[in-house]
């Protein structure tokens, strides 16, 4: 079944330094990918979205491209700020016959030190 | 504001106790999905509504039910409760589903259950 795999945490950055979080998929059919932030003591956000292959999503810095050649969905940012300690879930929509499932990677938590 | 509200936000209750989460979509949203979210198990996707009506179900327990209701909130009951369901058990709305393609999920803040 579909499926998403991404990079175990914790990690932990000094502020402006280079973030990657890795992403791979499982998916038949063609996917939306996803990811989302969560916030000490909130809920999960949307952070950047992209559904089809070769996109790329961007939202706050961060950035994300579509690869289906490598079934991935990286996270990146290029100078990571304090207020960007958080959890980020990689996530897939299933085509719509499953009824637009959503799977969600296991979370990896980032924490920026000053 | 994700225009998701989740009450209550927390909630204390003994082993055996039966408790209801309820959940308020965003206006129009016509999907609803719960998830639990636990330290050690991730998110994990309990069941998902859409219009009333149950669309899929994941890893949720027998001894856990939802619904949908015709004004679309949903009321996730949770009983015989074990000291293992403490945990954030969020609400997520989602504006289309089926033909209509994706659209991404609004999360609310959830409901934080201790069981003691």
């Amino acid at each position: 079944g579909d499926s998403v795999t991404q990079m175990e945490g914790p990690v932990t950055l000094s502020e402006e330094a280079f973030l990657t979080i890795n992403c791979t998929y499982t998916a038949t059919g063609y996917p939306s990918l996803f990811w989302y932030v969560q916030y000490p003591g909130e809920g999960l956000q949307l952070l950047l979205k992209a559904t089809k292959a070769d996109d790329k999503g961007s939202n706050k810095g961060f950035e994300a491209t579509y690869r289906k050649e490598t079934t991935s969905f990286h996270l990146e940012k290029g100078s990571v700020q304090v207020s960007d300690s958080a959890v980020y879930f990689c996530a897939l929509s299933g085509p719509p016959n499953t009824g637009n499932q959503f799977y969600f990677g296991t979370g990896t938590s980032l924490t920026v030190i000053p | 504001d994700s225009g998701v509200t989740q009450t209550p936000k927390h909630l204390i209750t003994a082993t055996g106790q039966r408790v209801t989460l309820r959940c308020s979509p965003r206006s129009g949203d016509l999907s609803v999905y719960w998830y639990q979210q636990s330290l050690d198990q991730g998110l994990q996707f309990l069941i998902q509504y859409y219009n009333g009506e149950e669309r899929a179900k994941g890893n949720i327990l027998e001894r856990f039910s939802a619904q949908q209701f015709p004004d679309l909130h949903s009321e996730l009951n949770l009983s015989s409760l074990e000291l293992g369901d403490s945990a954030l058990y969020f609400c997520a709305s989602s504006a289309r589903t089926g033909i209509l393609g994706t659209g991404e999920l609004f999360f609310g803040e959830g409901s934080r259950l201790t069981v003691l």
